[in-house]
């Protein structure tokens, strides 16, 4: 499997950008892909970038990939207190298997 | 669309006792199945995955098996179950090609006591 990881923990306040950070080892990654987790929910897909784009853009959210440096990120706008969550990136290998990071849980303060 | 269901929502069981988890898809044909545990505050495990009837592959030696006696039907099953086994269980669903996403249920959260 591949080794994925994020910080732990991001605190923003309402209205400010939120910036997910996430690094992976596996250099044949093909789709990477951002969910989101609330309390006691199951994992909502947020979006999914192709191993060969740099960004996506999809409304608040903006997915950045450095594939030279390993390093995926996830980019909210104009954070909300409903964007208040864990936050996993997953990673596809030549496989259909995804190895996920530990999470990241944001909390959006007033 | 699709859509995929996990029952029960919450179960409270016993250590030595048996388990029995159920997920189902509706509105696809031949999904590839997986069955995820996540302990509290960590990352999600893949426990078994299953690309078609009676096919199933373990990823981690424990005392849990899987089943799928239908297409569209994924069981996790224990016949003993410990302490260790708490966590909260996720099914999730996808179709090989395209971006090959995961899809995932809302969740099963199992105590064991």
């Amino acid at each position: 499997g591949e080794d994925v990881e994020q910080s732990l923990f991001l605190s923003v306040r309402e209205g400010d950008s939120s910036v997910i950070n996430c690094t992976y080892t596996d250099s044949s990654s093909t789709y990477l892909y951002w969910y989101k987790q609330e309390p006691g929910a199951g994992l909502q897909l947020l979006t999914y970038i192709f191993s060969n784009m740099d960004m996506k853009q999809d409304q608040r959210l903006t997915v950045l990939l450095n594939k030279k440096d390993k390093h995926l990120s996830l980019r909210i706008a104009d954070t909300q207190t409903g964007d208040s969550a864990i936050y996993f990136c997953a990673i596809r290998g030549n496989d259909y298997k995804l190895s996920f990071g530990a999470g990241t849980t944001v909390t959006v303060r007033a | 669309s699709q859509t995929i269901h996990q029952w029960p929502a919450t179960l409270v069981q016993p250590v030595g006792s048996p388990l029995s988890l159920e997920c189902t898809v509706e509105g696809t044909s031949n999904p590839n199945l997986y069955w995820y545990r996540q302990a509290a505050g960590r990352g999600l495990q893949l426990l078994f995955y299953s690309v078609g009837i009676g096919q199933i592959s373990s990823e981690v030696p424990q005392n849990l098996s899987a089943s799928r006696p239908q297409d569209r039907q994924f069981i996790l099953s224990s016949k003993k179950l410990l302490l260790s086994d708490s966590g909260f269980y996720l099914c999730a669903w996808s179709v090989t090609g395209g971006t090959d996403t995961q899809y995932f249920g809302p969740g099963t959260r199992l105590t064991v006591l």
